[in-house]
């Protein structure tokens, strides 16, 4: 079945460094492809999502690549800051529904100031 | 800003008993979506819910679960016969519509003890 691959599983950076998360996913006819950042204790929020008729998204500190041809989209995080830490995943739609998303396992991000 | 919002936020049940557990999706949105969260584990789909019927289900939304729009507002998850295994964060999410520029909302989660 579809399958959405997220690595690292955890980063520590350091405050003011980039980070950097990707993801792969398997279903050819997927086209759009969100980011949610999840706080302790929270429900996921989106921070950015991509479709797959654009190669690249960027509002302020955070960047979404995707690449369709390799099937793998790119999380950039930069000048990160201690309120950045928390489990971010990405997510691919299964067809071309925005709803139906088939997640990656999650990336423990932890920025020390 | 518009939200969804859960309840309750936590749920002790024994194995065997029935919960349903309540969501309240933004007031002009037009599809619904339980997602579950084991802990540590990713977030997984469990059904969709659209115009009054499932749109769309997983393999994990089996004859134990079931939704209901019993109102204008409130967008249930039933779980029949509660077991161990279905200890989770249960997610709703909704959205405007299912096509583009209308991203998925997230409630905050009920975590849903089985014992």
């Amino acid at each position: 079945g579809e399958n959405v691959e997220q690595h690292p599983s955890t980063l520590s950076v350091q405050e003011g460094d980039s980070a950097v998360i990707k993801c792969t996913y398997s279903d050819s006819a997927s086209n759009y492809f969100p980011w949610y950042k999840q706080e302790l204790g929270k429900g996921p929020q989106l921070i950015i999502d991509i479709r797959s008729n654009v190669g690249e998204k960027k509002d302020q500190r955070i960047a979404v690549t995707l690449n369709k041809t390799a099937k793998h989209f790119s999380l950039h995080i930069t000048e990160t800051q201690p309120e950045d830490s928390a489990v971010y995943f990405c997510a691919a739609s299964i067809g071309g529904s925005q709803g139906n998303l088939i997640f990656g396992k999650g990336t423990k991000l932890s920025v020390k100031p | 800003e518009p939200e969804v919002t859960q309840t309750p936020s936590h749920q002790v049940t024994q194995m065997g008993q029935e919960v349903i557990l309540r969501c309240v999706p933004i007031s002009n949105h037009l599809y619904f979506y339980w997602y579950r969260q084991i802990l540590g584990q990713k977030v997984e789909f469990l059904v969709s819910f659209y115009n009054n019927e499932i749109s769309e289900k997983s393999e994990i939304f089996d004859d134990q679960f079931s939704v209901e729009r019993p109102d204008g507002s409130n967008f249930t998850l039933k779980i029949r016969s509660t077991k161990l295994e279905d200890s989770a964060m249960y997610f709703c999410a909704s959205t405007s519509w299912s096509g583009t520029n209308s991203p998925l909302h997230f409630g905050n989660g009920t975590r849903l003890t089985v014992t």
